[in-house]
């Protein structure tokens, strides 16, 4: 299994542009998530979903949108990008969904905003 | 609203110490706790949960936490330190079944000194 897998690892964008992170997962885990990783902020929950068709905002949802078409893809869309977004995106997958299930990163997107 | 502090940025150990890395939490259910860890340029990796029963939870690479309901915390421990244990760690909460949402402590950085 590959896990979780993530890409690019690396993106510049100017401030403006649009871009959509990609997150894939073959374990079949129903729970996804995307997360934000700033120094001394912790991790902080852009969006997650508990299934195919259903995703719900988490504590910062502002400027991001996702979509969950399938079980094993769950893309983050940046639809007018910000420097307040330049991060490290993390995405991760739980076999259970509500349900205290450990979560599997993947190795992260490092997103600069110009 | 739940939350997470992880009072210490920094904890510097001495190689073969004992180390304590401290969480403590404020939920109004009964909490799913966590304890992930972080090396440099890479994803979270799962440590140990806690979930119900036995206050001691023991997990991967000898670690281990205690869960103190009267305290609520959740302390990282292990009797012997290894360089190679020098991470950032992150406590993390889930306020019982049922949520969708794992909320993230701050972080805290290891330092082993061999």
């Amino acid at each position: 299994n590959a896990g979780v897998t993530q890409t690019p690892k690396f993106q510049v964008l100017k401030t403006g542009q649009s871009m959509t992170l990609q997150c894939a997962q073959d374990m079949n885990h129903e729970y996804m998530s995307w997360y934000r990783q700033d120094p001394g902020m912790g991790l902080r929950l852009i969006h997650y979903s508990v299934g195919a068709g259903i995703t719900d905002q988490g504590e910062v949802p502002n400027g991001y949108n996702v979509s969950r078409s399938t079980t094993e893809d769950f893309p983050l869309r940046l639809l007018s990008a910000a420097p307040s977004q330049t991060s490290v995106y993390f995405c991760a997958s739980s076999r259970l969904a509500g349900g205290a299930g450990e979560q599997y990163f993947g190795p992260g997107t490092r997103l600069t905003v110009t | 609203a739940q939350s997470v502090a992880q009072p210490e940025d920094q904890v510097n150990v001495a190689e073969g110490n004992p180390l304590t890395v401290k969480c403590t939490y404020s939920v109004s259910g009964n909490p799913y706790l966590f304890w992930y860890v972080q090396y440099p340029n890479r994803g979270l990796q799962f440590l140990l949960k806690y979930i119900t029963g036995d206050n001691l939870v023991k997990g991967s690479y000898g670690f281990e936490a205690e869960f103190n309901k009267s305290q609520t915390s959740f302390h990282l421990k292990k009797p012997s330190a290894l360089v190679s244990d020098s991470a950032l760690y992150f406590c993390a909460l889930e306020e019982g079944a049922g949520s969708y949402q794992l909320t993230f402590g701050k972080g805290t950085k290891l330092s082993v000194i061999p």
